[in-house]
């Protein structure tokens, strides 16, 4: 079974800091998925990035970028110099190869302070 | 760009009447996902359509059904609401089953 664990229930950050959101996953597939979505107050979903299992290469994006590690099952979300904005909901997600349902961590809570 | 448009945005019902939700994917693309994010949780699969068909069933309570129309719209009706089901119902929709582009979702609270 597939399942995607975010250990970290709730980050406050004071703007400018740099900060890390941890994604651990499980998934028997050798071809997989993972997602991050932003959900921000107003309640929308908002997609970040997909990643699949044959490439590692890190993805940097602006001030967001990710760390794809297979050897340890990780995708991890780091946020340089954040900002009040970036206050939110982040979920990491799974999807498999074939039909694509998405599996969802239980998401982080990200505040940033002023 | 056009984007996926879910309808209404906010809804109220009373326990045991029924809802009907409606998603408007993004033009050209072949799947539609409909999932329920209770408050506080995360979003919960119920049930996916790929071109028209349904693919995939989540955990989606025998009270509600789905459908997609041959224009490609589609709809989630619920009938017997409980308070339970007050949760942001999402929909999505995805180019060839790769990343999942979501609505703006539907607010239901069950009085």
């Amino acid at each position: 079974a597939q399942k995607v664990t975010q250990a970290q229930t709730e980050i406050s950050v004071v703007e400018k800091e740099d900060v890390t959101l941890d994604c651990v996953y499980e998934t028997r597939d050798t071809t997989y998925y993972l997602f991050w979505y932003k959900q921000p107050p107003s309640g929308e979903l908002v997609f970040l990035i997909r990643r699949n299992s044959f490439d590692e290469q890190n993805e940097i994006s602006g001030r967001y970028s990710w760390n794809f590690q297979k050897s340890t099952s990780s995708f991890n979300f780091t946020i340089t110099a954040s900002q009040v904005v970036d206050s939110a909901v982040y979920f990491c997600a799974l999807s498999d190869s074939g039909n694509t349902p998405l599996v969802f961590g239980k998401g982080t809570r990200l505040s940033v302070i002023a | 760009a056009a984007g996926v448009i879910q309808s209404p945005r906010h809804l109220i019902k009373e326990k045991r009447e029924t809802a009907t939700l409606k998603c408007y994917p993004i033009p050209r693309h072949d799947t539609v996902y409909w999932y329920q994010q209770g408050p506080g949780q995360d979003p919960q699969f119920l049930i996916s359509f790929y071109e028209k068909m349904q693919s995939d069933k989540g955990s989606i309570p025998d009270r509600f059904s789905a459908q997609q129309f041959s224009d490609y719209h589609s709809e989630l009706n619920m009938s017997s609401l409980e308070l339970g089901d007050s949760a942001l119902y999402f929909c999505a929709s995805s180019p060839r089953r790769t990343e999942a582009f979501f609505g703006q979702g539907t607010r239901l609270t069950v009085v």
